[in-house]
């Protein structure tokens, strides 16, 4: 079964910053996708970045882009520029190629300080 | 009403009562799923219905009955619950196909059982 680990329960940043936030895997497939999701406080998950594992060039959205690493099994999101918004859950999610599960890991609560 | 809806917002129920979560989707998508989310553990996928018909039950315990009369709404009717109930539960949409696609998350239902 495949399982997603996020090591970091906390992480904080200072405003205009740049943060890394940790994400590995277990699968034994060779085909998939891995998410980040945003949840923030009292508001509802939406999703920051994706990745599909075929494509080895790394996702970038704005300010977010992802360290993909295949074979170590890392999925990591940097976060540059950190502004207040950014304060929230962020979820390491893995989705099988086949099959609608998506796979969750706990969490890593930022903060942002001005 | 945009995006993905859920209500009531909030609910305390007792072991006995029966209750129902309301989900509905106004993105034109044909799979929606239910997750719990507690505190400290990961996001637990429940239920997954495409074009209205059940494709995963992840194991959960028949005192929760989900039903999706369309593909624009998902119920989740409650029953003789425990107090390990008590968790955010979380709708989301996404159209079916491709793993790829984006699940869009509700707001949530706080539940709390007493």
């Amino acid at each position: 079964a495949q399982t997603v680990t996020q090591s970091q329960p906390e992480m904080s940043v200072q405003e205009a910053e740049t943060v890394t936030l940790s994400c590995t895997y277990d699968t034994s497939e060779s085909d998939y996708y891995l998410f980040w999701y945003k949840q923030p406080p009292s508001r509802q998950m939406i999703l920051v970045i994706r990745q599909e594992a075929y494509k080895q060039q790394n996702a970038t959205e704005n300010r977010f882009s992802v360290n993909f690493q295949k074979a170590a099994k890392s999925f990591s999101l940097k976060i540059s520029d950190s502004q207040l918004g950014d304060a929230a859950m962020y979820f390491c999610a893995y989705r099988s190629a086949v099959g609608d599960k998506l796979i969750f890991g706990t969490g890593t609560r930022l903060q942002v300080f001005p | 009403e945009t995006g993905v809806t859920q209500t009531p917002r909030h609910l305390v129920m007792g072991m006995t009562n029966k209750k129902s979560l309301k989900c509905e989707q106004h993105l034109g998508h044909n799979a929606m799923y239910w997750y719990k989310q507690s505190a400290k553990k990961p996001l637990e996928l429940m239920f997954v219905y495409n074009f209205k018909e059940q494709t995963e039950n992840n194991s959960v315990p028949s005192r929760f009955s989900p039903e999706c009369p369309n593909s624009s709404h998902l119920f989740l009717h409650l029953h003789t619950l425990q107090p390990e109930d008590s968790a955010l539960y979380l709708c989301a949409s996404s159209l079916a196909g491709p793993s790829y696609n984006e699940q869009f998350f509700g707001p949530g239902t706080r539940l709390t059982v007493l």
